[in-house]
């Protein structure tokens, strides 16, 4: 049974560009969310959502960024105009049911030069 | 709110030696407990977790943390480390109120283990 799959592991974008984030929950998964680890900082909560519901969005900076968990395909982590503050680690974890285990992927880490 | 304070950010240790990792936490209300590791350029890994009964809890790879409400604290501990022990660990907290996984992390404390 794979486990929390990332992708891309690694993404450079220079400023203005966007950046997509892929994520693929755990088979039998779902409800995924997104954290974002600042460097030499702990994760902080993103966003919440199951499939194409977005239940709890109240880490999401308000301007820039997007989540989306369609009934088909991965969640996607949409950034805008990506500036240099946006470089950071971002993890993807999943859990069967709301108050499930989180399993939690490799991360993106995402570079904005 | 809630938030979680880890006391060290590094604790060097030389292997088959004791380590505790500090852990406190505030919160209002009642709060479920968690200790995860992070290998490098890896995810994170669930190593224990308190949610009620024993204030003891014993995790993988021989770790147990302790529970105590007074003090706040969750502390780690492992009474002999290995090299491969060496890592970065999280402590995290839930509320009790909250029903899905969305965790307040504190910054972290990287375990280093010399031969």
């Amino acid at each position: 049974n794979a486990g929390v799959m990332q992708n891309p592991r690694h993404l450079v974008r220079r400023r203005g560009q966007e950046a997509r984030l892929r994520c693929s929950p755990m088979k039998g998964h779902s409800h995924v969310y997104w954290y974002r680890q600042l460097p030499e900082e702990g994760l902080k909560f993103m966003v919440y959502l199951q499939k194409e519901n977005i239940i709890d969005e109240s880490g999401m900076p308000k301007e820039r960024f997007s989540a989306e968990f369609p009934k088909e395909g991965p969640s996607i982590l949409r950034i805008q105009q990506v500036v240099r503050g946006d470089s950071a680690a971002y993890f993807c974890a999943s859990s069967q049911a709301a108050t499930g285990e989180l399993f939690f992927g490799e991360g993106s880490r995402l570079t904005v030069l | 709110a809630q938030s979680v304070t880890q006391l060290d950010s590094q604790v060097p240790v030389f292997e088959e030696a004791p380590v505790e990792l500090r852990c406190n936490y505030s919160s209002s209300v009642s709060v479920y407990l968690f200790w995860y590791v992070q290998y490098p350029n890896q995810g994170l890994q669930l190593l224990l977790k308190y949610l009620s009964g024993s204030t003891l809890v014993k995790g993988i790879n021989g770790f147990e943390a302790e529970f105590n409400k007074s003090q706040t604290s969750f502390h780690l501990r492992k009474p002999s480390v290995h090299i491969s022990d060496t890592a970065e660990y999280f402590c995290a907290v839930k509320t009790g109120g909250t029903s899905y996984g969305k965790l307040t992390f504190g910054q972290g404390t990287i375990l280093t283990v010399h031969p």
